[in-house]
């Protein structure tokens, strides 16, 4: 199984809202990855895990909460979000550390109304 | 800071016609390089990985060069076909914490 998967595809939610967008892969990988990416951009770095443990953090605002319960999943908790926020987010896995082939989630578009 | 630039921003070819992609890096003490592909609305695809002590890497019809010392790799793609229609980006893991730079990327039409 060389598939990381996201889950929701889409989201729309208030700048009230709490939601969560969650990500899965069953490769064995140990490290994981969340990316912002806007219309015609490349993808942002986020966070990074590193077995588990929150390794980097890129200065992302508090109302974006990473959260890595085991080694196959990681969650982004959403809340009190901006409509600057809206854009696709995707996970990634890499086997080890970021210099390792990353392996790319097809992304939860998200709108912040 | 590394700095990564993919030239042209977009390309259209006809079918059949081969493809080449450039990307060039400011800090040529690089660990790997990757091209990855992305389809509109969708995740990335990684294509290739090319170890720094590797001079071209080759998958189908895909091959990638890298000359570290002018800051250089170039994605050939053989015999371009309408489904090779994409976004190609390479990136370069940064020196101190190995997080990925990306290039803008190289949006490609391949016209039937």
């Amino acid at each position: 199984d060389t598939e990381v998967t996201q889950t929701p595809k889409h989201l729309v939610m208030g700048m009230t809202n709490k939601k969560s967008l969650k990500c899965e892969q069953h490769m064995g990988h140990r490290a994981m990855y969340w990316y912002k990416q806007k219309a015609k951009k490349p993808p942002e770095l986020m966070f990074v895990y590193s077995y588990e443990k929150l390794s980097i953090n890129e200065s992302v605002p508090s109302r974006f909460s990473p959260e890595c319960p085991n080694s196959s999943l990681l969650n982004l908790h959403l809340h009190a979000l901006q409509p600057e926020d809206s854009a696709l987010y995707l996970c990634a896995s890499s086997p080890r550390a970021p210099t390792d082939t990353q392996y790319f989630g097809p992304g939860t578009r998200l709108t912040v109304l | 800071k590394q700095e990564v630039t993919q030239i042209p921003a977009a390309l259209s070819v006809p079918e059949g016609e081969n493809l080449v992609l450039n990307c060039s890096f400011t800090d040529s003490a690089i660990y790997n390089l990757q091209w990855f592909r992305q389809d509109p609305g969708k995740g990335l695809t990684s294509l290739l990985l090319i170890q720094s002590s590797q001079r071209e890497q080759t998958s189908g019809r895909l091959n990638a060069s890298l000359d570290k010392s002018s800051g250089r790799s170039t994605l050939y793609i053989a015999a371009s076909q309408p489904g090779d229609s994409a976004t190609y980006l390479c990136a370069v893991p940064a020196r101190d914490d190995y997080k990925l730079s990306f290039g803008a990327g190289t949006t490609v039409t391949v016209r039937a």
